[in-house]
């Protein structure tokens, strides 16, 4: 069956550096991969989305890489903030559906 | 106003007891999801809808069921509730291209005692 890990571990970082978040999956294709951020409490909002023929996407901070090869996507915050603190989800697409990974919890500390 | 609301935000019931979720959306999307999501699980689809005569079982739909009233109304049901239904409930919609992207509702806390 299909299987989405994404950090096992939250992240914790220092205001102005760079969070990378790896989303990894097995036994799947997706036509696409999006990322999410969820605040507590709150419904995911949507950020970003890559297709499997794209390399790489970028918007304002945030950058993603989708490598179909090794199964594995990248998402980057460059220039953290306390603002981006967050749980961020990777979820794959296909079929009309998304199947997302558990998350990974980013603090910024100012 | 919100463009996907659900009702309620919290609830408690007991096991055995019917409870219904409700969601309404104001995007005019014809596609729409529900989702339970648990700590360290992530979200985890229960039934969608790319309509209102066109409804499918997601991966975890057994003690579930659903009612699609119109286009812009989808609810979910625990026919008899058990406490691991336990969990915050999502519902979603999505335009109808392949990449759409899903808007999500502020979420159910539903307890089951």
């Amino acid at each position: 069956s299909q299987k989405i890990e994404q950090n096992s571990e939250a992240l914790n970082i220092q205001e102005g550096k760079t969070a990378t978040l790896t989303c990894n999956y097995t036994n799947y294709s997706p036509a696409y991969l999006q990322w999410y951020r969820q605040d507590p409490g709150r419904g995911p909002v949507f950020l970003l989305l890559i297709r499997e023929n794209e390399k790489e996407k970028r918007k304002e901070r945030l950058k993603v890489t989708f490598d179909t090869t090794l199964k594995q996507s990248l998402f980057h915050i460059t220039a953290s903030q306390p603002a981006d603190s967050a749980t961020y989800l990777c979820a794959l697409g296909g079929d009309y559906k998304l199947s997302f990974g558990a998350g990974t919890t980013v603090t910024v500390r100012a | 106003d919100a463009d996907v609301t659900q009702t309620p935000r919290n609830r408690i019931t007991k096991t055995g007891k019917r409870i219904m979720l409700e969601c309404s959306q104001t995007k005019g999307h014809d596609r729409m999801y529900w989702y339970r999501q648990d700590p360290g699980l992530g979200l985890r689809l229960i039934y969608y809808s790319f309509d209102v005569k066109d409804i499918n079982k997601g991966e975890i739909s057994d003690g579930y069921s659903v009612s699609r009233q119109a286009q812009a109304k989808f609810s979910l049901s625990l026919e008899s509730a058990i406490p691991n239904q336990t969990a915050l409930y999502f519902c979603a919609t999505s335009g109808n291209e392949l990449t759409d992207t899903q808007y999500f509702g502020p979420g159910t806390r539903l307890t089951v005692l």
